[in-house]
């Protein structure tokens, strides 16, 4: 019953590095989304997907990269990491039929020095 | 994009039933309102949705006046668990586009011994 699974939980990276985030669900979802979440300023959407092989650029999408190659998996990737990007990242999905019911991961906090 | 306006804090002692009120002045016809919970690192947990009058599951109840211009989240006889961030949204269904569910701040409710 394992949902929606983020991997890493955390990581440290130094400025300009390089990093993916995946994000696996098991629900047969079409939808799935990133977000990050920093201090007092509630959740934002970077990228999101309404299916295998697309994707769309969110709220906050300038600085990511994000793939869905597979319909289970969304990965996020940061290509050269900044200060500004240190935050909490969330990954969902939804069924995509209406009236989303969003599941999320559980995190994976980031910290760029 | 949030269209919600929710207290930014509150505090309930354990057993007391627990309202959370959420103003969204300018919903739409289409819009449904959706509650999320948050754990401290954790990602969000969907609560409860509805669309009008009230709505009651195992874990809460949602009242929703006729005019829909504010809902409030009832949580009955609180525990110390119940201690996290709530979310209310409002939206056409869908965590994107330009009538999207956003997350805003979210009412941090503290529930004390």
């Amino acid at each position: 019953n394992a949902g929606v699974t983020q991997t890493p939980k955390f990581r440290v990276l130094k400025t300009g590095q390089s990093m993916t985030l995946l994000c696996a669900q098991d629900m047969n979802h079409e939808y799935m989304y990133w977000y990050r979440q920093d201090p007092g300023m509630g959740l934002r959407l970077i990228h999101y997907s309404v299916g295998e092989g697309t994707t769309a650029k969110g709220e906050v999408p300038d600085g990511y990269n994000v793939s869905r190659l597979k319909k289970q998996n969304f990965l996020l990737g940061l290509e050269s990491a900044a200060p500004s990007q240190t935050s909490v990242y969330f990954c969902a999905s939804s069924s995509g039929t209406g009236n989303e019911k969003l599941f999320f991961g559980s995190g994976t906090q980031l910290s760029v020095l | 994009l949030a269209k919600t306006t929710q207290p930014v804090s509150m505090d309930s002692y354990e057993g007391q039933e627990v309202n959370i009120t959420c103003s969204h002045n300018n919903i739409a016809t289409n819009d449904y309102i959706t509650w999320y919970q948050q754990f401290p690192s954790q990602g969000p947990r969907f609560i409860i949705q509805g669309y009008k009058t009230k709505v009651t599951n195992e874990v809460a109840s949602l009242f929703i006046p006729a005019d829909r211009k504010s809902s409030t989240l009832s949580l009955p006889r609180v525990s110390l668990s119940d201690t996290a961030v709530y979310y209310c949204l409002v939206g056409d269904s869908v965590p994107y586009g330009n009538n999207r569910l956003a997350f805003g701040k979210g009412n941090q409710v503290v529930v004390i011994p």
